[in-house]
């Protein structure tokens, strides 16, 4: 079975300071693997996926994410964070061979000025 | 283009009623799968229509049902309203060429729904 643990429900950084949200995942088969943004009162939006490409996929908004299988991590970064970036991030997994989705807890990302 | 739309944007219910809420696929997608978010919580897959027919489901009780329509658009029942069903609920469309592939999910706004 797949799953996905998103470490820190909350994390606050500084405008302009890296930006760092943990994801570990668990597949029994080749993972597909996502982050999505979600502001408030909104539907999610997708940031970036890897599908057994490249193992650092660029996203939009300047985040992006490595994809580690000896660690089973996909952590999502951005080397500068910006007020407009304050919002929650849900990392997901693909469900098996199908077209569902697995996300984890979510992460809400404080920006500070 | 026009995106994913839900309707209606907010409801309240009260226990035991039943409910309907609505979604219209992004055009040209075949596809709608439905999730719930509680508050605080991500979000979790309820059931998927392809090509009008139920194509996987979640860990949801039968009082939770699904239609897809010609149009691909999509309806959501939920019967016997309990307090726990109050939640966002989030429909998503893709275009799947075959029924075992995966394409990205495009999510609309959702509906919130709260149960009293």
């Amino acid at each position: 079975a797949q799953s996905v643990t998103q470490l820190g429900s909350h994390v606050s950084v500084s405008e302009g300071a890296l930006v760092l949200l943990r994801c570990n995942y668990s597949s029994s088969v080749p993972p597909y693997l996502f982050w999505y943004v979600q502001y408030p009162n909104q539907g999610l939006q997708l940031l970036l996926k890897y599908t057994s490409a490249a193992t650092l996929v660029k996203g939009i908004n300047g985040f992006e994410a490595e994809f580690k299988k000896s660690e089973t991590s996909f952590h999502l970064t951005k080397p500068s964070a910006h007020m407009s970036d304050a919002a929650e991030y849900f990392c997901a997994v693909r469900g098996g061979a199908t077209n569902k989705l697995i996300f984890g807890t979510g992460t809400l990302l404080a920006v500070q000025p | 283009e026009t995106g994913v739309t839900q309707s209606p944007t907010h409801l309240i219910k009260t226990r035991g009623q039943q409910v309907t809420l609505r979604c219209s696929s992004q055009s040209g997608h075949n596809t709608v799968s439905w999730y719930q978010q509680a508050l605080g919580q991500g979000p979790q897959f309820i059931f998927q229509y392809y090509r009008e027919e139920e194509n996987g489901r979640g860990n949801f009780p039968p009082r939770f049902s699904g239609l897809q329509f010609p149009n691909y658009s999509s309806e959501l029942n939920v019967n016997a309203l309990e307090l726990d069903d109050s939640a966002l609920y989030l429909c998503a469309s893709s275009y799947l060429p075959g029924q075992k592939v995966y394409n990205e999910q495009f999510f609309g706004p959702g509906t919130r729904l709260t149960v009293l």
